[in-house]
Formats: structure tokens, C-alpha cells, sequence
């Protein structure tokens, strides 16, 4: 069964703690995005990886890290130095970027929330 | 830039009633359109996407939407909205060669008994 997941569905951080959101594919999709979700503000971006151990910062990047060493998996990094990082996290893959091959398919989603 | 517009934040029918939430897009070239639904704490689905030809596009679920060049939109439509149907929708356009999809900030959907 072809799809996303994403670890934990919920996570705690406590203030100057780095933590690390999985997200796996199986779907055999070139590109992985990872997405920031707060009430009323929609979708942000906050990376994207296009091939294997190739990534850009999105629209918000700062105080996040991303990994890209597996075709399937794109683990992202909430550092300390994110000064708001409670939030829903999304990840999602497309078979590549650009075209019309560019529909994405989501993940179910980790709620981070800072103690 | 391109951009996308939901003026609707949140939008209240009852059952049974027909629908249409709103979408504007700024884009330059032939956009390619998306609309997705996320139900409460969960990851986003696609409903239905259009990419050229046929400007009225069906999806899944019973909902269609209608690709309109000269109003810069692309509004989601259902005939009858069934209680199932309550969630946050996002209309999303392609940006840029990179492939990245820009979102609006979502219309929450209430449906009354």
C-alpha cells in the first residue's frame, strides 16, 4: 500500500531542544517537500528536495535543517534556533518536480508543540 | 508572484444545500490549479486538478470546478453538501519552474443538520 508517513504524530520539545520529524515514502517520488501549517495562515514551505542528496530552502527555512541521503526519506530538523516552532508539519512527494507532475501527495502530518 | 486568494474564511451551508468556495490565482502563464481538503489534524487529499483542455473539472467526492481565464479563478463547486463534507479546503497553484505549489490560506467549511 503506496503512501506517506509521518512520525511522530504528535511531539513535545522543550525550549533549546533540537528534534528531528520523519518522513517516509514509498511511492518512488523524486521530490519531498516539507510544509508548516498555523491557523489561518495556510501552507508555508520551509524546504524541498527535487533528487537524492539535493535540497533548497523554502520560504521559511530558518532555524530548520532537512536531510536527503535516501530516494524515500526526508527527515526534517526543528532546531533551536526556530524561536516558534509549535506547529502542524506536513511532508509531502511529487513523482518530480515541474510540469504537470507536480500534484503532491501529503502525509498525515506531526503536531509539534514547545513546552 | 505568484499568488492565491480564498476570500471566504469560513463558509456555513446546510445539508443538502449546493456549495461554491472561491479562488483567485496571479499567475502569468497557463496555471496549473489544484484544490485539496484536510479534515481535522490530518494531511491534505486531492480533490480534483486541471492542467489544460476542459475548463469544468471533476474530482472526487462530487465536487467540480470551473477554470475561468478571464476572472483569474477557479472555484470549487457541489451540487448537494453532505455533513461528511465539513473541513478546510485549499486551492493551490503551480509557481515557478521548481514545481513548487503556492496555497491560499484555506475556507473552513461548516455544514448545518
Amino acid at each position: 500500500d503506496g503512501g506517506i508517513t509521518q512520525s511522530p504524530k504528535y511531539l513535545f520539545r522543550k525550549e533549546g531542544q533540537n528534534v528531528t520529524l520523519s518522513c517516509e515514502q514509498n511511492l518512488n517520488h523524486d521530490a519531498m517537500y516539507w510544509y508548516r501549517q498555523d491557523p489561518g495562515q495556510g501552507l508555508r514551505l520551509i524546504y524541498y528536495s527535487q533528487i537524492v542528496n539535493d535540497f533548497q530552502k523554502g520560504d521559511i527555512a530558518e532555524g530548520y535543517s532537512v536531510s536527503r541521503e535516501k530516494k524515500e526519506s526526508f527527515p526534517l530538523t526543528v532546531t533551536s534556533a526556530q524561536k516558534n516552532p509549535t506547529a502542524f508539519y506536513l511532508c509531502a512527494s511529487s513523482i518530480r518536480p515541474g510540469g504537470v507532475y507536480n500534484e503532491q501527495f501529503f502525509g498525515p502530518g506531526t503536531r509539534l508543540t514547545v513546552l | 508572484a505568484q499568488s492565491v486568494t480564498q476570500p471566504d474564511i469560513h463558509i456555513t451551508v446546510s445539508e443538502g444545500a449546493s456549495l461554491e468556495l472561491r479562488c483567485n490565482y496571479s499567475y502569468g502563464a497557463t496555471p496549473y490549479l489544484f484544490w485539496y481538503v484536510q479534515s481535522p489534524g490530518q494531511g491534505l487529499q486531492l480533490l480534483l486538478k486541471y492542467f489544460s483542455g476542459d475548463t469544468l473539472v471533476q474530482g472526487i467526492k462530487g465536487f467540480e470546478a470551473e477554470f475561468k481565464r478571464s476572472q483569474s479563478s477557479f472555484n470549487l463547486r457541489k451540487p448537494s453538501v453532505h455533513w461528511s463534507d465539513a473541513a478546510e479546503y485549499f486551492c493551490a497553484v503551480k509557481g515557478g519552474s521548481q514545481g513548487n505549489l503556492i496555497f491560499g490560506k484555506g475556507t473552513k467549511l461548516s455544514v448545518k443538520p
